[in-house]
């Protein structure tokens, strides 16, 4: 199974900041058709999770433009330009380059 | 807009079979991939398998031999198995629908549409 790995576990942040988190993957997430294919969810308090980004940079239907997703192979990286309060919750990584999907473990965003 | 709603027993007994439910409303089950995913303190989110079709089910190897999923057009639902379970199967069990994109592909499908969970705790 693909590994998926996170920083930081916990991310305080002060609203209007920026947030940046990271997550690698054991083995490169880039197909031959030039797609990564690593997801961003994230699951508020009380919440079952929602889809944020899809392969690697495109946005959900929906999600604001605050959030922006980059990277390639095996480093990843979930910016948000200006956090605010409504964005705590756990962000999670997922690798949807192969079965079984695996998630990282979570980066758990709170407000300072 | 479609909604998911996940049903099952809450507490099931070691050894026991575990059944869920999800039921769609607000849209068709059909040309969709169909997903479980359950979540526990000990193993964060975990994809235990998806549907398409009988012939296009995949499942997490490490449940292969335990899990088996359907889908009941006719309900508009949505079916997990799990045999033999064990404490370690409790968790929060999550049904998940798979959309595929215009730019991904043909086998790539996003969780776009996620129920609100059930919580199953097993326990003698």
């Amino acid at each position: 199974d693909i590994v998926m790995t996170q920083s930081p576990p916990s991310l305080p942040v002060t609203p209007g900041e920026p947030a940046s988190i990271s997550c690698r993957s054991s083995q490169s997430l880039l197909y031959s058709n030039g797609h990564n294919y690593l997801d961003w969810y994230l699951q508020k308090p009380g919440q079952s999770p929602q889809l944020l980004i899809y392969l690697t940079s495109n946005r959900a239907s929906g999600v604001p433009d605050r959030f922006s997703g980059s990277g390639s192979g095996t480093d990843f990286t979930l910016r948000i330009s200006k956090v605010e309060a409504e964005d705590v919750g756990v962000y999670y990584c997922m690798q949807a380059l192969q079965t079984p999907r695996t998630f990282g473990q979570g980066t758990k965003l709170e407000i300072k | 807009q479609v909604q998911l709603q996940e049903s099952g027993p809450g507490l099931v007994k070691p050894s026991e079979t575990l059944s869920l439910t999800c039921s769609v409303s607000g849209g068709s089950i059909s040309g969709y991939y169909w997903n479980w995913i359950r979540q526990s303190a000990g193993k964060g989110l975990e994809w235990i398998g998806r549907f398409y079709t009988t012939a296009n089910t995949r499942y997490h190897p490490s449940l292969e031999s335990r899990v088996s999923m359907s889908v009941d057009t006719s309900q508009n639902q949505f079916s997990l198995s799990l045999r033999s379970i064990t404490a370690a199967d409790t968790a929060v069990y999550y049904c998940a629908r798979g959309r595929l994109t215009e730019n991904g592909g043909p086998y790539y499908y996003v969780m776009d549409v996620w129920g609100p969970g059930t919580a199953i705790s097993v326990s003698s």
